[in-house]
Formats: C-alpha cells, sequence, structure tokens
C-alpha cells in the first residue's frame, strides 16, 4: 500500500453532469498529479498540483480543472462530461523539494469512472 | 477488475522462466525512466527506475536496460513467479517543470504455472 488514498472507487454519471474525484496523499508529500486511464492504455498525464497551484498541465481540455487543499489533499472536477471521459481516474503524490533529482510518484488504486 | 490489461499486448511464460518486457520511448529529452506493474484494482507501483547516464540497473530479481542510440528500455524478470503477473508500463519523465510522467502502451504479463 502506497498510502494514498482516493474516493470513490467507482461512479456512474450521465453525459453532462460535473464530477469531484478526490485524493489524499501520503503523509508528508506536498505534491499532486492526477492521470487518465483509459481501457488498454498507460496513464494519460492531466495536470500536477504544488503548494495549492497548478504545476503542469497535459493536452487536457479546460472543462478538467483540481484543487489543493493546504493538507495538500487534492480534488480532480470534470465539468460537461462525455462518453470518453470514462476511464480510471488516478491520483500520485510525490515529496518535491529544491533539488532537481526526480521525485517517485506514489499511485492510489483510482477511482473507476463510467460516463452513460 | 481485469480491464487494465484489455487490448494489450501479452507476455505467457512458465514459472520460473525469465521474461523480457521491452518499451520504446519518444523523446530524446527524457533523463529518467521509470517501470511500473499494475495488477488488477490497483494503481501502478514502483517496480526500478534508471537515470540516462547510466544503461543497466539491478534490482532484485530484475534488471532494466537502456539504450539510447535507439531510445528503448527493457525490464528483464529472472525466475518469474504467478505473482509476478501484471501489467507493466515504462514511463518517461523530461527534468524540469511539473515531472510529468510519460507512459508506455503497456504489456500484460501472463505467468502460467
Amino acid at each position: 500500500e502506497t498510502g494514498v488514498t482516493q474516493s470513490p472507487t467507482h461512479l456512474i454519471k450521465t453525459r453532462g453532469q460535473q464530477v469531484t474525484l478526490r485524493c489524499s496523499s501520503q503523509s508528508g508529500h506536498n505534491t499532486v498529479s492526477w492521470y487518465q486511464q483509459a481501457l488498454g492504455q498507460g496513464p494519460q498525464f492531466i495536470f500536477q498540483y504544488y503548494r495549492e497551484e497548478e504545476n503542469g498541465r497535459g493536452n487536457f481540455p479546460p472543462r478538467f480543472s483540481g484543487l489543493q487543499f493546504p493538507n495538500y489533499s487534492s480534488e480532480l472536477n470534470v465539468n460537461a462530461l462525455e462518453l470518453d471521459d470514462s476511464a480510471l481516474y488516478l491520483c500520485a503524490s510525490s515529496l518535491v523539494g529544491r533539488t532537481s533529482s526526480y521525485n517517485e510518484q506514489f499511485f492510489g488504486p483510482g477511482t473507476r469512472l463510467t460516463v452513460l | 477488475g481485469e480491464s487494465v490489461g484489455l487490448h494489450l499486448p501479452t507476455l505467457s511464460v512458465q514459472e520460473g522462466d525469465n521474461s523480457i518486457i521491452n518499451c520504446a520511448y519518444s523523446n530524446s529529452a527524457s533523463d529518467y525512466f521509470i517501470w511500473y506493474k499494475q495488477e488488477s484494482g490497483k494503481g501502478p507501483q514502483f517496480i526500478i527506475d534508471i537515470r540516462s547516464n547510466m544503461d543497466k540497473r539491478q534490482g532484485q530479481r530484475v534488471t532494466v536496460l537502456l539504450n539510447k542510440t535507439v531510445k528503448h528500455l527493457s525490464l528483464q524478470i529472472a525466475a518469474t513467479q504467478p505473482g509476478d503477473s501484471a501489467v507493466y508500463f515504462c514511463a518517461e519523465n523530461i527534468q524540469g517543470g511539473s515531472e510529468k510522467l510519460v507512459f508506455g502502451k503497456g504489456m500484460k504479463l501472463t505467468v502460467n504455472p
């Protein structure tokens, strides 16, 4: 177990609805990254939050947004859901420091979102 | 449950054999590479990493080889066990900025007892 938790585990929504997914990072970690994993594919980077600010974004439209809270937990919000948003949404936490060394990302179990 | 492995290339091996999983990466500027294992219903789990200034790194039962000339990574698993059955992804990282991981397509490894 990585210590990264996500809720809910499964979720079913309909097209046009909005959804909020939650992630609690591993104790001591200050950075959360969100990934979308479609069926049979590798995870794709959505965005990263560091100290409550967005710190990089992948090729996802603005209807994908996020928040990071002072306790470093995070939310992923998706508006105007589309069928293609059906996927496993993963969050990963890491501790980013002042050095330029890569910091290992620890993944949660994911939230399975189905859009009907 | 099993959806992570659907539609992925599959490698089937016998228990005790050695397994080799290959990966081609895309960006010659990538300087850090990681292999992840993803079991059904779980998030990716770190296996081993390698920096671009190395061409080989060994862990417990696993070895990663990096060929920067052809932008190729491989993961070798010695004495494969049923518990190694999972989907394996390589990921590359470009230093700087948000440490965005770019994942490969993945390979499903099935170990037959």
